[in-house]
């Protein structure tokens, strides 16, 4: 099955700092990717919508210039959460899209865990 | 805006207890409704998708069932090992994006 391969899977870093979050595609090439954050004992909220080569759509409510999403080729895509504070704390997980597959079925990575003292 | 409402929340089986997971859901045109597993600190992993109502798919002790409103995940003669939390999404024509409810926490006992 189509592998997603997210690092780190933990980081825990000081009030203040930025952590950049990398989802990779191992065998196949993701036109789109997905990020998502999931808090505990809560589902999984989008929040941005990441394509290739273009700027990342974000949802209602998620500050784009607190999290910088990159998607530079069809396999890798980042997520840096800048200025990071204790509320940023959660699990970011990312998704992706077979390109050219249209049965919609997406692949999600491993999940990051951030958090933030 | 569409919407998955799961329930229950949670449930706690003994072993060979079958039971069934219920998703309701909203959407503006439905693309497809997917089932996935989540163990804890993991990512979901895909079980299911279903695209139009009457449909059916199975693996090993699960079936997923989809109707115009809703989708049932039935488990038969559960192992401890299904333990897990059992999330339904849908997905709205058009759009690639995934809408998840809540999920629910199915814990099997031996």
């Amino acid at each position: 099955g189509a592998v997603v391969s997210q690092h780190p899977s933990r980081v825990i870093c000081k009030s203040g700092t930025s952590v950049k979050i990398e989802c990779r595609s191992l065998d196949f090439q993701a036109t789109t990717m997905f990020w998502y954050r999931q808090f505990p004992k809560q589902s999984l909220m989008l929040m941005a919508t990441s394509n290739e080569g273009s700027k990342a759509t974000y949802e209602q409510g998620v500050e784009k210039d607190k999290f910088l999403i990159n998607h530079a080729s069809l396999t890798l895509s980042t997520l840096t959460v800048t200025s990071a504070h204790p509320e940023d704390s959660s699990f970011y997980i990312c998704s992706a899209s077979i390109a050219g597959l249209h049965t919609g079925e997406l692949f999600f990575g491993e999940g990051s865990r951030l958090t933030v003292l | 805006e569409d919407q998955v409402t799961q329930s229950p929340e949670a449930l706690r089986l003994q072993e060979g207890e079958s039971s069934s997971l219920n998703c309701s859901y909203t959407v503006s045109g439905l693309r497809g409704l997917f089932w996935y597993r989540q163990d804890p600190g993991k990512g979901p992993e895909f079980l299911f998708t279903l695209y139009s109502a009457g449909e059916e798919k199975e693996k090993e002790r699960l079936k997923a069932t989809l109707t115009k409103k809703e989708s049932f995940l039935h488990i038969t003669a559960p192992k401890p090992e299904d333990s897990a939390t059992y999330l339904c999404a849908v997905q709205a024509r058009g759009f690639q994006k995934l809408v998840f409810g809540t999920g629910t926490r199915l814990l099997v006992s031996p």
